[in-house]
């Protein structure tokens, strides 16, 4: 079947370390990949995608390649910030109408 | 572009009384979902529609929730009696084929729903 499985959190970072989210995927067919980020209080909006293999989504320092071979879609920064602490959710888009959500991570920036 | 809008943001309501959730989408997306968000499950798929029309609605877990989309512009998902088993954030969302058959989805800031 289809399924998201991401690494659970919660996740602690101090300001400017690096982020590593994993996200591994199972599917049928040829699926796009979404990393969401849901901030207190809203609804999820998008941060990146990419629909095809090796395509690498990027958005605001984040970035996720679309590895088919490992079935991953990870997502990364190379420094964040006390503003990028939010829940991350990895999502697979098989059609307009379906989509898979991992479980979101939550991750939490110290200054 | 105003989004996605819900309403209220907040309800909080006693056992056995109706709740009536409400959502515009994005003008001109032909795709409509309702999400359940709790700590529990997660993210969870209750219905969407493709042009006002209903096209699964396995997702909703009984016959008290009901959906309805009378026009592109808006939509209400109503549960009655609610139960407080039911308290969760209720999303809506809204995409669009226009752009790619992959469309990614446009969040609202969902509905905070307290039964007591």
């Amino acid at each position: 079947g289809n399924s998201v499985t991401q690494m659970e959190g919660p996740v602690t970072l101090s300001e400017e370390a690096f982020l590593t989210i994993n996200c591994t995927y199972t599917a049928t067919g040829y699926p796009s990949l979404f990393w969401y980020v849901q901030y207190p209080g809203e609804g999820l909006q998008l941060l990146l995608k990419a629909t095809k293999a090796d395509d690498k989504g990027s958005n605001k320092g984040f970035e996720a390649t679309y590895r088919k071979e490992t079935t991953s879609f990870h997502l990364e920064k190379g420094s964040v910030q006390v503003s990028d602490s939010a829940v991350y959710f990895c999502a697979l888009g098989l059609g307009t109408y379906k989509y898979i959500f991992g479980t979101g991570t939550r991750l939490k920036v110290l200054a | 572009d105003a989004g996605v809008i819900q309403s209220p943001r907040h309800e909080v309501t006693e056992m056995g009384q109706e709740v009536t959730l409400r959502c515009k989408p994005i003008s001109g997306h032909d795709y409509l979902f309702w999400y359940r968000q709790t700590m529990m499950r997660g993210l969870e798929l209750l219905i969407y529609f493709n042009n006002n029309v209903p096209i699964d609605d396995s997702g909703m877990p009984e016959d008290r929730f009901s959906a309805k989309m009378p026009n592109a512009s808006f939509s209400t998902l109503k549960i009655q009696p609610s139960e407080p088993r039911d308290s969760a954030v209720y999303f809506c969302a809204s995409s669009s084929t226009e752009s790619s058959y992959n469309s990614p989805l446009h969040f609202g800031n969902g509905t905070r729903l307290t039964v007591t």
